[in-house]
């Protein structure tokens, strides 16, 4: 079975600061591992996704994240925040073999950012 | 179409009555699913549909919940004898993969109220 641990439910920041939202995962296979963004009343966005590549992965609007086996986390990072990343920030995981589960996404309990002006 | 279509937006429904939501995926995508989002929590997921064929269907909380896809595109999930715990919002979302999910695309959801 797979889970998703996004500590804190809720983060601020500056505008013009680091941007850090922690996700530690749990799963007996090769993880796939993604993280979504999602604006208020809409839908989830891909922000980016480790599929066992790269273990740095960059994604859109400047964010990146890093595997790391070791501390079963995918910490996701921006180096300057703008207003305009408000929002909610969901971790996810899903199997990485082909098996039956490998199409199912598990998702955090997400983490609101908020940017301070 | 460009993105993933859900209708409608909004739902308000009293309890014990049924509903059922639409998702419109993107043009030839092969795989659907369904996810359901309760206030302050991440989605959950409960059904998956490749082509026509459901092929998954352990997350579906009770019997009342039915979903289908009889020709490969279009997907309804039908709630009968609504339920106030059922109050959530439905995401839809779809892939042009058959197993992987690398990435759907997800679209704006119906938000579902019963009362």
């Amino acid at each position: 079975a797979q889970s998703v641990t996004q500590l804190g439910s809720h983060v601020s920041v500056s505008e013009g600061a680091l941007v850090l939202l922690r996700c530690n995962y749990s799963s007996s296979v090769p993880p796939y591992l993604f993280w979504y963004v999602q604006y208020p009343n809409q839908g989830l966005q891909l922000l980016l996704k480790y599929t066992s590549a790269a273990t740095l992965v960059k994604g859109i609007n400047g964010f990146e994240a890093e595997f790391k086996k070791s501390e079963t986390s995918f910490h996701l990072t921006k180096p300057s925040a703008h207003m305009s990343d408000a929002a909610e920030y969901f971790c996810a995981v899903s199997d990485g073999n082909s098996g039956a589960g490998s199409y199912q996404l598990t998702f955090g309990k997400g983490t609101k950012l908020s940017v301070i002006p | 179409g460009a993105g993933v279509s859900q209708s409608p937006r909004y739902k308000v429904a009293k309890r014990g009555q049924d509903v059922a939501l639409r998702c419109d995926p993107i043009s030839g995508h092969v795989s659907l699913f369904w996810y359901q989002q309760a206030l302050g929590q991440g989605p959950e997921f409960l059904t998956y549909f490749q082509n026509e064929a459901q092929l998954d269907k352990s997350g579906l909380p009770s019997d009342r919940f039915f979903a289908e896809r009889p020709e490969g595109s279009v997907s309804t999930l039908k709630i009968q004898r609504t339920q106030q715990e059922d109050s959530a919002v439905y995401l839809c979302a779809s892939s042009s993969d058959r197993a992987k999910s690398y990435g759907y695309t997800f679209g704006s959801g119906t938000r579902l109220t019963v009362v």
